[in-house]
């Protein structure tokens, strides 16, 4: 069974902070590509970050472009999102999302979510 | 960017009813939309992916229909359990991977 275990999130103030872990169980981390995606409280999904298996090739939502990093580490099975320079509107609910076999983005498996807020 | 729009907004309907629910991209996502229902505080779930297929363990009473700008869920005969926002989301032109605003299904 697939798991996803968000960790890293809290309060921060404006122009801080953050590094989001995701600990993958369940199946072979490696072998795919994983993706970071937010919601903002009471607001709908918004997609943040995709890295490939092998960390090789990355992208980004401009909202986040510049700000954010993300990474990964096979041997550890761990997801990793670099959060600096935060925003007021950079509060939410970041999820880490698995997607189908042989589908990246029709995202399959997710976590439940480590809330960041961005507040002075 | 790709621009999904979803309607209805809103949508209350009895058990047993029939649900239709809409995504209309901005440009062509050829079969590359799926669906995913979200319950209050839980994560999305993964309904259907490439337009038309169910994902695993999703009951026979979901399915999709579309293709291009055009998309179509249904939920043949609505359970109480099936209350929910459902998103669309598009993988065709990305980055960005995008998602609808959402349509909320209630049940009387």
């Amino acid at each position: 069974e697939v798991q996803l275990v968000e960790s890293g999130g809290g309060l921060v103030q404006p122009g801080g902070s953050l590094r989001l872990s995701c600990a993958a169980s369940g199946f072979t981390f490696s072998s795919y590509s994983m993706n970071w995606v937010r919601q903002a409280p009471g607001k709908g999904l918004e997609w943040v970050s995709y890295i490939t298996s092998n960390g090789n090739t990355i992208y980004y939502a401009d909202s986040v472009k510049g700000r954010f990093t993300i990474s990964r580490d096979n041997a550890k099975n761990s997801l990793y999102l670099q959060m600096n320079s935060l925003r007021a509107e950079d509060t939410a609910l970041y999820y880490c999302a698995r997607g189908l076999t042989g589908d990246p983005l029709a995202w399959v498996g997710w976590g439940q979510g480590t809330l960041v807020t961005v507040s002075s | 960017e790709v621009v999904l729009t979803q309607s209805p907004a809103t949508l209350s309907l009895s058990p047993g009813e029939r649900a239709t629910l809409s995504c209309r991209a901005s440009q062509s996502v050829s079969s590359y939309l799926a669906w995913y229902q979200q319950k209050p505080g839980q994560p999305p779930r993964l309904l259907i992916y490439d337009a038309l297929n169910r994902a695993t363990d999703i009951p026979a009473r979901f399915s999709g229909s579309g293709s291009g700008t055009d998309f179509t869920l249904t939920i043949s005969s609505l359970e109480p359990e099936d209350s929910a926002v459902y998103y669309c989301q598009q993988r065709h032109n990305w980055p960005p991977v995008t998602f609808g605003p959402g349509t909320k299904v209630h049940i009387k």
